[in-house]
């Protein structure tokens, strides 16, 4: 069965400073995998996908995500991060059946001015 | 576009009581889930239906009941609220037919059993 670990519970980084989130999947065949950002009290958005093709993806809000497969990891970054960041983020894979997904426990990020 | 709406936003509860959460999606996905999220334990897949009529056990399906009658509308039953059950749930959706198509997710329902 697959699965992700997000070894970071909670990462403290000051406005502007660069930023990097770790995910590691679980996964027998080539994975579909998502960042999503939760804000609080909202839902979840998603800001990039992987799932072939160039390893390196853009997402929206600046955010990028490098897939490798060696590492079985697809970390996320940002050069540069707003207080608006601020959030929570979630790594999840996806398997080809219903679309279905299977997300990590999360990365809270506090953005200190 | 509303996208995905679940209603309602916030509900209290009394143990042994029955209730039943909505998921509307106007985006003419083929496919819904429902999750619950608990802290610490990111999101969990409660059920899910790949079509109108169909529904499938997810990872924490017990003590849940779920109906797709129609197409934009995905039903999330309890039928003897626990404790247990106190959290957040969320409905998403998905256009279907390939593992990358992302999920489209609701603002959630916070449920909280007493």
């Amino acid at each position: 069965a697959q699965s992700v670990t997000q070894p970071d519970i909670h990462i403290t980084v000051s406005e502007g400073a660069s930023l990097e989130l770790r995910c590691n999947y679980s996964y027998g065949a080539t994975p579909y995998l998502f960042w999503y950002v939760q804000s609080p009290g909202q839902g979840l958005q998603l800001l990039l996908k992987y799932f072939s093709g160039d390893t390196l993806v853009q997402g929206i809000k600046g955010f990028e995500a490098e897939f490798k497969r060696s590492q079985s990891s697809f970390n996320l970054r940002k050069p540069s991060v707003h207080w608006s960041d601020a959030a929570e983020y979630f790594c999840a894979v996806g398997t080809g059946t219903a679309s279905k997904l299977t997300f990590g426990t999360g990365t809270r990020l506090q953005v200190t001015l | 576009n509303a996208g995905v709406t679940q209603t309602p936003k916030f509900r209290v509860l009394k143990t042994g009581q029955s209730m039943t959460l909505l998921c509307a999606q106007d985006m003419n996905h083929e496919y819904m889930y429902w999750y619950r999220q608990d802290p610490g334990m990111g999101l969990r897949l409660i059920h899910y239906s790949v079509g109108e009529g169909t529904t499938a056990k997810g990872e924490v399906p017990d003590g849940y009941n779920v109906s797709r009658l129609k197409k934009q509308n995905f039903l999330l039953g309890l039928e003897s609220a626990a404790p247990s059950q106190t959290s957040v749930y969320f409905c998403a959706s998905n256009q279907g037919g390939q593992g990358h198509q992302p999920q489209h997710f609701g603002d959630g329902t916070r449920l909280s059993i007493l």
